[in-house]
């Protein structure tokens, strides 16, 4: 069985331009988030959706930040403009909503973004 | 708030020895979900075990074990005969009933086991 797919797996640009992540998530789970990884600040939420509706966004930095998933199997965080500080791994995770905080959550590999 | 403190930010031992990693957490819910991920070199969380509050049972699972404590607030987690595949960053993560499915990690342990 496919796992969470995440893509680009690295990417590297300049700042002011436009970085978009992409995610699937395992066929048949209805909860998607994604989180960001730094060494500053470990493994934070970023935002996360029950049925492709987003439910919770709190986590997202600031406004160069959203997230959208127009369908059950696929979900994508733009930032635009990136900004150096913004250089992390990014995560897509995925889980069954069935009974909600106990359902384990998968991740997908992660995407390193460098913005320089 | 909910949090989760690993106070080891590093441990190094030698293949075989056995090693055991602290987890210690606050939450002020009566149920939650503890949870385990190993994150390796290549960078992918793994997931390895999820504990319910209410199920204080020790687990093992070949050469892994937790202890679940709720006197103490505490899930470590122990590798018995270590072997350098073990060597990794390994995260504990709490999410609460109330938490609507909001996981919050510990910063990690980074284990190297030498051979």
């Amino acid at each position: 069985d496919a796992g969470v797919i995440q893509s680009p797996r690295h990417e590297v640009t300049e700042m002011g331009q436009e970085v978009t992540l992409r995610c699937k998530p395992i066929s048949g789970h209805n909860s998607l988030f994604w989180y960001r990884q730094t060494m500053m600040r470990g493994l934070e939420l970023l935002i996360y959706f029950n049925n492709n509706v987003p439910i919770d966004d709190s986590g997202m930095p600031e406004d160069r930040f959203s997230a959208k998933m127009p369908n059950a199997s696929f979900s994508t965080l733009k930032i635009q403009p990136s900004e150096p500080r913004d250089s992390a791994v990014y995560f897509c995770a995925s889980s069954l909503l069935w009974t909600g905080p106990q359902e384990t959550q998968y991740f997908g590999p992660g995407t390193r973004l460098l913005v320089l | 708030a909910q949090k989760v403190t690993q106070a080891q930010t590093e441990i190094s031992v030698v293949e075989k020895e056995d090693v055991t990693l602290d987890c210690v957490y606050e939450t002020r819910d009566t149920t939650y979900y503890l949870f385990w991920y190993k994150q390796p070199p290549s960078g992918e969380l793994v997931f390895l075990i999820r504990r319910n509050s209410f199920d204080e049972q020790n687990e093992i699972s070949g050469r892994y074990s937790w202890n679940f404590q709720k006197s103490t607030s505490s899930f470590n987690f122990t590798i018995t005969a270590s072997q350098v595949v073990d060597s990794a960053v390994y995260f504990c993560a709490l999410s609460e009933a109330r938490g609507a499915q909001k996981l919050v990690f510990g910063q990690g342990t980074r284990l190297t086991i030498n051979p």
